[in-house]
């Protein structure tokens, strides 16, 4: 079966403007993860949704930062007014069920870049 | 607080030996589970194995074992007889029961030498 999907692959933006980056995660997962990657680094936490809420959006850096999630499946990450240090690759994952045991898979990543 | 370890940041060997990546691991909490993960050049992590925290038997998968030791808070990986293909960033990560944040060491890169 078809594994988590990302588009973009790849977004070059300039500092100051908006961008959206999409997730579809695997068929019938009910929860869904974003994490943020800088280069040399492990992934970093950044929100996870259960069906269509976020049930801990702790590691959004701040206000510029939001993600949706309006029917339970494909979810949009949003940055306003980007900054430079928004550059990094964003990683999707999905679960099929909220469980402390349960296994993140992850998806390609977009790579976003801010000049 | 969490935190993972992985003191290795590079680690280089020559085609057929075998190679064991570190992993030590910080938690307050008595139950938990432990993960690796591989992320080749192409970027996309890539789910290895899933540990509890209330089961240290060792795990074997082909050339891949794990080491799971909750006296020391470690759980290492091991190649044996490595090939180019194993050539990636490897990460271990940790997540607690009830928490659905993954947290992840910063990775040792291999590159196995033809």
């Amino acid at each position: 079966g078809a594994g988590v999907s990302q588009t973009p692959s790849n977004k070059v933006t300039e500092k100051g403007k908006y961008v959206e980056l999409r997730c579809d995660p695997i068929s019938g997962h009910t929860a869904l993860y974003w994490y943020r990657q800088s280069l040399g680094q492990g992934p970093e936490f950044l929100i996870y949704f259960q069906g269509t809420g976020a049930a801990d959006d702790s590691g959004l850096p701040n206000d510029r930062f939001f993600a949706v999630r309006p029917e339970g499946s494909v979810s949009t990450l949003k940055i306003q007014r980007t900054e430079r240090g928004d550059s990094a690759v964003y990683l999707c994952a999905s679960s099929l069920r909220l469980d402390g045991s349960d296994t993140q898979y992850f998806g390609p990543g977009t790579r976003l870049t801010v000049l | 607080a969490q935190k993972v370890t992985q003191a290795q940041t590079e680690i280089s060997v020559v085609e057929k030996e075998d190679v064991t990546l570190d992993c030590v691991y910080e938690t307050r909490d008595t139950t938990y589970y432990l993960f690796w993960y591989k992320q080749p050049p192409s970027g996309e992590l890539v789910f290895l194995i899933r540990r509890n925290s209330f089961d240290e038997q060792n795990e074997i998968s082909g050339r891949y074992s794990w080491n799971f030791q909750k006296s020391t808070s470690s759980f290492n990986f091991t190649i044996t007889a490595s090939q180019v293909v194993d050539s990636a960033v490897y990460f271990c990560a940790l997540r607690s029961f009830g928490n659905e944040k993954l947290t992840f060491g910063t990775g040792t890169r291999l590159t196995i030498i033809p």
